[in-house]
């Protein structure tokens, strides 16, 4: 079965700051991922998905990932934070299902 | 309009009794998912149905039963409560195939005293 491991539970970043989310993916055939984040109190709203073709991958809200098959990674980025930004963000993969990691929190300090 | 909408969004029960969770999509999609979220924001796949056809059951206890009237419904249904099912539960929809994403509705918070 595919899955994702995101590593690192909590990041915190201050305002203006580069944004990492690392997420890493194990899978026996091409796979299909994806990031969401959840605001407090929601539910889960897509950024972006990889499917095939560009591996670099825009989403919304400035977020952009890169896939990157010899690394096994689907890392998250955004060039500088935003105090709205402050989240909490899945990486997934698509099987008969979707799977999701973990889950890490993104905290934004002022 | 709402793409996922669930109801209530919030379940306050004493442990024991039984109760449910409905869920309808608007999106045209062929396929639901019920999904827990634990206290720890961990998300695990409950239950998936296809054109009303049950496709995953993830080991839950036999107390959960989804039930699907038509292909734009999953309602949750739940016996006997325990305390260790409160958490919050997610309906979500997809349309088939791998590379679509799945659509959430806003969450139950269900609490069972």
């Amino acid at each position: 079965a595919q899955s994702v491991t995101q590593l690192g539970s909590h990041v915190s970043v201050s305002e203006g700051a580069l944004v990492l989310l690392r997420c890493n993916y194990s899978s026996s055939v091409p796979p299909y991922l994806f990031w969401y984040v959840q605001y407090p109190n929601q539910g889960l709203q897509l950024l972006l998905k990889y499917t095939t073709g560009a591996t670099l991958v825009k989403g919304i809200n400035g977020f952009e990932a890169e896939f990157k098959k010899s690394e096994t990674s689907f890392h998250l980025t955004k060039p500088s934070a935003h105090m709205s930004d402050a989240a909490e963000y899945f990486c997934a993969v698509r099987d008969n299902d979707m799977r999701f990691g973990a889950g890490t929190r993104l905290t934004v300090k002022p | 309009d709402t793409a996922v909408s669930q109801t209530p969004k919030y379940l306050v029960t004493q442990m024991g009794n039984d109760k449910s969770i409905k869920c309808e999509q608007n999106l045209g999609h062929d396929t639901m998912y019920w999904y827990k979220q634990d206290s720890k924001k961990f998300l695990k796949i409950m239950f998936s149905y296809n054109n009303k056809e049950l496709i995953i059951n993830e080991t839950v206890p036999n107390r959960f039963s989804p039930k699907s009237p038509d292909k734009a419904h999953l309602n949750l249904h739940i016996n006997s409560l325990e305390l260790g099912d409160s958490a919050v539960y997610f309906c979500a929809s997809s349309q088939g195939g791998s590379t679509t994403e799945a659509f959430f509705g806003q969450g139950t918070r269900l609490t069972v005293v």
